[in-house]
């Protein structure tokens, strides 16, 4: 099955720094990499995707990069301010043989913006 | 729209006691449905899902039960709880690649 790797666990930048996050994944066969915040207490909400025909995507201050070859994808948040500490999870999903697929995510990334 | 209800909010239940946590989708048809764990400061364990009524797969083994009697309805069930059992549970559904929407969670604390 599908194993989502995600590092770094806990990333702490200044305000208006750049926060990197990056995940890996196993099975190939994946072909959509959402990304999610998770602010404490609620659930998670989608920030930005990208499908496997795409290498990069950008909205506003938040850009995600795939790399199928490698098997890898970023998210990039530029001019960090403190409303973006949250928990983000990275997740990969692919199309199941007769139907339906499946959403595997990362162990999630606590960052902290501080001032 | 679409709309996905999670109940209930939180919930306080001993051990050994059973669990019923329920979920339902309003505003599509034939959702892929979802159950994930996330114990605290922890990432999302997937549990169960659910391709349509009747069809589940299991994740990991554990204590836990899924069910889909209708197609917009997917419960999680326990006969016994452990102690184990504490965290935060997200049902989630999903139609096609596209964006996952998540219920409000559950948050059951096992004592």
């Amino acid at each position: 099955g599908e194993n989502v790797e995600q590092h770094p666990s806990t990333l702490s930048v200044q305000e208006g720094d750049s926060a990197v996050i990056k995940c890996t994944y196993s099975d190939s066969a994946s072909n959509y990499f959402p990304w999610y915040k998770q602010e404490l207490g609620k659930r998670p909400q989608l920030i930005i995707d990208i499908r496997s025909n795409v290498g990069e995507k950008k909205d506003q201050r938040i850009a995600v990069t795939l790399n199928k070859t490698a098997k890898h994808f970023s998210l990039h948040i530029t001019e960090t301010q403190p409303e973006d500490s949250a928990v983000y999870f990275c997740a990969a999903a692919h199309i199941l043989t007769g139907g339906g697929n499946k959403l595997t995510f990362g162990t999630g990334t606590q960052l902290k913006v501080e001032l | 729209s679409q709309t996905i209800h999670q109940w209930p909010a939180t919930l306080v239940q001993p051990v050994g006691s059973p669990l019923s946590l329920e979920c339902t989708v309003e505003g599509t048809s034939n959702p892929n449905l979802y159950w994930y764990r996330q114990a605290a400061g922890r990432g999302l364990q997937l549990l169960f899902y659910s391709v349509g009524i009747g069809q589940i797969s299991s994740e990991v083994p554990q204590n836990l039960s899924a069910s889909r009697p209708q197609d917009r309805q997917f419960i999680l069930s326990s006969k016994k709880l452990l102690l184990s059992d504490s965290g935060f549970y997200l049902c989630a559904w999903m139609r096609g690649n596209t964006e996952a929407f998540f219920g409000q969670g559950t948050r059951l604390t096992v004592v």
